[in-house]
């Protein structure tokens, strides 16, 4: 059981170039959520989804699109990274409507130059 | 908008010193708890989660919680840290409103000292 898988760990972007950031769980949870996290601003939560199929805007999500593929992965793409993105990125996920607990990916370490 | 704070940035604790750190949300409703620490380097761990009865939850490592409903509460607490508790404390409320994610406080950084 690995729980909640990101690839890449660590990505270097300079400005205008896209990437996908990838997560999967094997846990049979219904939601999945990604966060980015920046110094003295906690977790802030740029798009979930809480089933198959449907995905919201949290937070912050300009510059930011995503896709359900399944039940099992949720990616996060970057269209034309700035460096406003710097961050490191995770994603997560939750058994039951997001009610309950969240279980965290080891996150990706991204900066845009 | 439903918000969590976090009142504490940074706190500076000697070993076996004991440790609170505040948690206060902004919703009169039903709510789900939780506090997530997160070790250098490391993802988010669950430490404890409140849903309903006790209001006293205890959690891993030694830590405890304690729900106020009347102040919108949630403290974080141990009687004795160590130094191996040095991390971010993160304390996130679910808001009973449909599927709606966890709220995340700002985090408190808690460094403890020899």
């Amino acid at each position: 059981n690995a729980g909640v898988t990101q690839t890449p760990k660590f990505q270097v972007l300079k400005t205008g170039q896209s990437m996908t950031l990838q997560c999967a769980q094997d846990m049979n949870h219904n939601s999945m959520y990604w966060y980015r996290q920046d110094p003295g601003m906690g977790l802030r939560l740029i798009y979930y989804s809480a089933s198959e199929g449907t995905t919201d805007k949290g937070e912050v999500p300009n510059g930011y699109n995503v896709s359900r593929l399944n039940k099992r992965e949720f990616s996060l793409r970057l269209e034309s990274a700035a460096p406003s993105q710097t961050s490191v990125y995770f994603c997560a996920s939750s058994g039951r409507d997001g009610a309950y607990e969240q279980y965290f990916g080891p996150g990706t370490r991204l900066t845009v130059t | 908008a439903q918000s969590v704070s976090q009142h504490n940035h940074h706190v500076i604790l000697s070993e076996a010193a004991s440790l609170e750190l505040g948690c206060n949300y902004s919703y009169g409703g039903t709510v789900n708890l939780f506090w997530y620490v997160q070790y250098p380097g490391q993802h988010l761990q669950l430490l404890l989660k409140y849903f309903s009865g006790d209001p006293l939850v205890k959690g891993i490592k030694g830590f405890e919680a304690e729900f106020i409903k009347s102040k919108f509460s949630f403290n974080l607490r141990k009687p004795s840290v160590q130094w191996s508790d040095t991390a971010e404390y993160f304390c996130a409320v679910n808001f009973f409103s449909g599927n709606t994610p966890l709220v995340f406080g700002k985090g408190t950084r808690l460094s403890v000292i020899a």
